[in-house]
């Protein structure tokens, strides 16, 4: 089975300023990663995913991550933050292999709050 | 836009009591899931239909909970009777493929938020 490990619970931070949401996976066969993001009573957007092949992945609202496999890692991040940015981000594994196709894992997500 | 449609958004309900929530995917989508989110956490699965078909239920408490799919497009979860720790975030996802395949964005319902007192 695969699990997700999201090491802050919250980080705030400065408007304009850099922020890095960690993300590690634990999983014994490929998988597939994504970040979600949640704002307040709303469901799930999907912010970006790594499937395959280069391991820096861009998304959305300037979001990117990097997929380092040796390091079971999936770092959310962004060069300069927005008060619009201050919500739940989420980091999810699936796998094609060993578990129900499609079923998402989530992690329990990082609260990110940023001040002006 | 297409969206996830979820109803109602709100539910209060007493404990014991029975309380269903609906969700219409997005056209032509085939996956459906289920998904409970506890206050503090990320969701957990509940239930994956393909098509009307249970895919993955084995998260289910199927005590109390039931869920259904009769004709393969929107979908109901009802609970019955309803406990003090059912209180939570109920999402509902869908995917676009024809076939199950964990590559596949979930696009994500508003949720129904439900408190049991």
């Amino acid at each position: 089975a695969q699990s997700v490990t999201q090491l802050d619970s919250q980080v705030p931070v400065f408007e304009e300023a850099p922020v890095e949401l960690r993300c590690n996976y634990s999983s014994s066969v490929s998988v597939y990663l994504f970040w979600y993001v949640q704002y307040p009573n709303q469901g799930l957007q999907l912010l970006l995913k790594y499937l395959s092949g280069s391991t820096l992945v861009k998304g959305i609202n300037g979001f990117e991550a990097e997929f380092n496999k040796s390091q079971t890692s999936f770092h959310l991040r962004k060069p300069s933050v927005h008060i619009s940015d201050t919500a739940e981000y989420f980091c999810a594994v699936s796998s094609d292999r060993g578990s129900t196709l499609g079923r998402l894992y989530f992690g329990r997500g990082t609260q990110l709050t940023v001040w002006p | 836009e297409a969206e996830v449609a979820q109803s109602p958004r709100y539910k209060i309900t007493e404990k014991s009591q029975a309380v269903a929530f609906w969700c219409d995917p997005i056209s032509g989508h085939a996956t459906l899931y289920w998904y409970r989110q506890i206050l503090g956490q990320g969701p957990e699965l509940l239930v994956q239909f393909q098509d009307e078909s249970v895919v993955d239920d084995s998260q289910l408490p199927k005590d109390r909970f039931s869920a259904e799919r009769l004709k393969g497009v929107d979908s109901t979860l009802k609970i019955q009777p309803a406990e003090l720790g059912d209180s939570a975030m109920y999402l509902c996802a869908s995917t676009s493929r024809a076939a199950v395949t964990s590559q596949e964005t979930q696009y994500f319902g508003p949720g129904t938020r439900l408190l049991v007192l």
